[in-house]
């Protein structure tokens, strides 16, 4: 079964609102988490590193205050697009190494659209 | 910076073997993944290397030379259901094991 659980799958939202996709490790606790983005017919692309009790790590080019992450718990990491536009659309995919240096679980992935 | 390149689309016929390459070149290598991905799902692990040498598990084989930044990924008895993209991924020294992908190999397998 999966070990990484990402909520919701699909959501809509309007231009001008925020919002929160979950991650959860499920059995195991994780200190890291990425979350990428993927849209349609290209690869993943990292959007930052977070950090439990810490502050994410963005990567280049991926605005720190549209994209809010927070790790408050071991196994809970969260992601909220604020201010949600149109070109936001696209899928977003956690992932989470079990522990460090082995593969990383990927979770369902959430769908987002905005209208 | 990081550079991983791969094909963008290969077809290959029911019951017959492909081989998808990746090269790579990254601020430090600490593995790396091949991944299968159907539309609009979420990546599946195939294989994982790091140290040189092929990787067989059932009907796919996993290839890295790391003196030469390059990996393959061999399918074997191809089915329709392999139809998806393959994603390598190379992990990188820093950053707490995050995974730099490359853009993906759309396989198309044919009756």
């Amino acid at each position: 079964g999966a070990v990484v659980s990402q909520h919701p799958s699909r959501v809509i939202c309007k231009s001008g609102t925020s919002v929160k996709i979950e991650c959860r490790s499920l059995d195991f606790q994780a200190t890291t988490m990425f979350w990428y983005r993927q849209f349609p017919k290209q690869s993943l692309m990292l959007m930052a590193t977070s950090n439990e009790g810490s502050k994410a790590t963005y990567e280049q080019g991926v605005e720190k205050d549209k994209f809010l992450i927070n790790h408050a718990s071991l196994t809970l990491s969260t992601l909220t697009v604020t201010s949600a536009h149109p070109e936001d659309s696209s899928f977003y995919i956690c992932s989470a190494p079990r522990a460090a240096n082995t593969e990383a679980f990927f979770g369902q992935g959430t769908r987002l659209t905005v209208v | 910076g990081q550079n991983i390149d791969q094909p963008t689309e290969m077809t290959a016929t029911e019951g017959a073997i492909v081989q998808i390459n990746c090269t790579y070149q990254t601020s430090g290598f600490n593995g790396l993944f091949w991944y299968q991905q159907h539309a609009g799902e979420a990546p599946t692990f195939l294989s994982y290397n790091v140290l040189d040498g092929l990787e067989e598990k059932g009907r796919f084989s996993s290839f890295l030379s790391r003196s030469k930044g390059y990996s393959y990924l061999l399918l074997k008895e191809l089915q329709m259901k392999d139809s998806a993209s393959y994603l390598c991924a190379v992990r990188v020294s820093s950053g707490g094991g995050k995974l730099i992908f490359g853009q993906g190999t759309e396989l198309s397998v044919k009756p």
